[in-house]
């Protein structure tokens, strides 16, 4: 079974910048066939996909976040990790990292859903 | 506001059935991208509930079952428990947010 772990400081101030990152056991970042990506809830609120990291070091992120997240990877250590820059009281969230998964199911090929998640972390953004 | 709306809440008794709406557009639901449903309990990280529109993953009673037309999804619930009572989101993806994986808002449940 796959677990993530989500780690971080949960105290940021206004225009720094968040650095969080997300410990994987019971299977490997190496594996080619999923990616590993960062959600956020603002509390009381939905949730927002912020980007996806694979493997190899390819990236997906929200076109919202633009140049602000930075998404990367630790093979060795099974980890991968977000940066977020110029943090704002709009980043107060729990964030969440889980695993995108990708199945084939009856001939059909399923992407994009999120199979495992960690149990967040909350960040406060706060001077 | 979520590219993807779903009503802010809906109710039902222990044993009903309930339907929860997920309303897209023709760049995420309506070009056959899959819906995703989420179930989040108090205090927990969601929990995968339906992928790929239908299909539900190991664990995932068939009380719980899904369906899409058009631009929209359902989630329907049968045999309502208490143990149901939660938040529930749908995702997708959407080709004109550069692929941006999107969810709506959430609908809380709540079982009478």
């Amino acid at each position: 079974q796959v677990q993530l772990q989500e780690s971080g400081p949960g105290l940021v101030k206004p225009s720094q910048t968040l650095s969080l990152t997300c410990t994987v056991s019971g299977g490997s970042i190496r594996n080619d066939q999923y990616y590993w990506t960062w959600i956020r809830q603002p509390a009381g609120k939905g949730l927002e996909w912020i980007g996806r990291v694979h493997g190899s070091g390819y990236t997906d992120y929200h076109l919202s976040l633009g140049s602000r997240v930075t998404l990367s990877v630790d093979i060795s250590k099974n980890q991968f990790f977000l940066e977020l820059k110029s943090i704002s009281a709009a980043d107060a969230a729990v964030y969440y990292c889980a695993r995108e998964g990708t199945t084939e199911v009856a001939g059909r090929t399923h992407r994009y859903y999120m199979d495992f998640w960690g149990k967040g972390t909350t960040v406060t953004v706060s001077s | 506001q979520s590219v993807l709306t779903q009503p802010p809440s809906v109710s039902g008794a222990p044993g009903q059935r309930v339907t929860i709406s997920c309303t897209g557009s023709s760049s995420n639901i309506g070009s056959h991208y899959d819906v995703h449903w989420y179930q989040q309990l108090p205090g927990a990280a969601p929990r995968l509930l339906i992928f790929g529109d239908t299909n539900r993953p190991s664990g995932v009673p068939d009380r719980f079952s899904g369906s899409t037309s058009g631009t929209s999804a359902s989630l329907a619930i049968t045999g309502l428990q208490a143990g149901d009572e939660a938040h529930y989101f749908c995702q997708s993806y959407d080709s004109s947010l550069g692929g941006s994986r999107v969810f709506g808002g959430g609908t809380k449940l709540t079982v009478l």
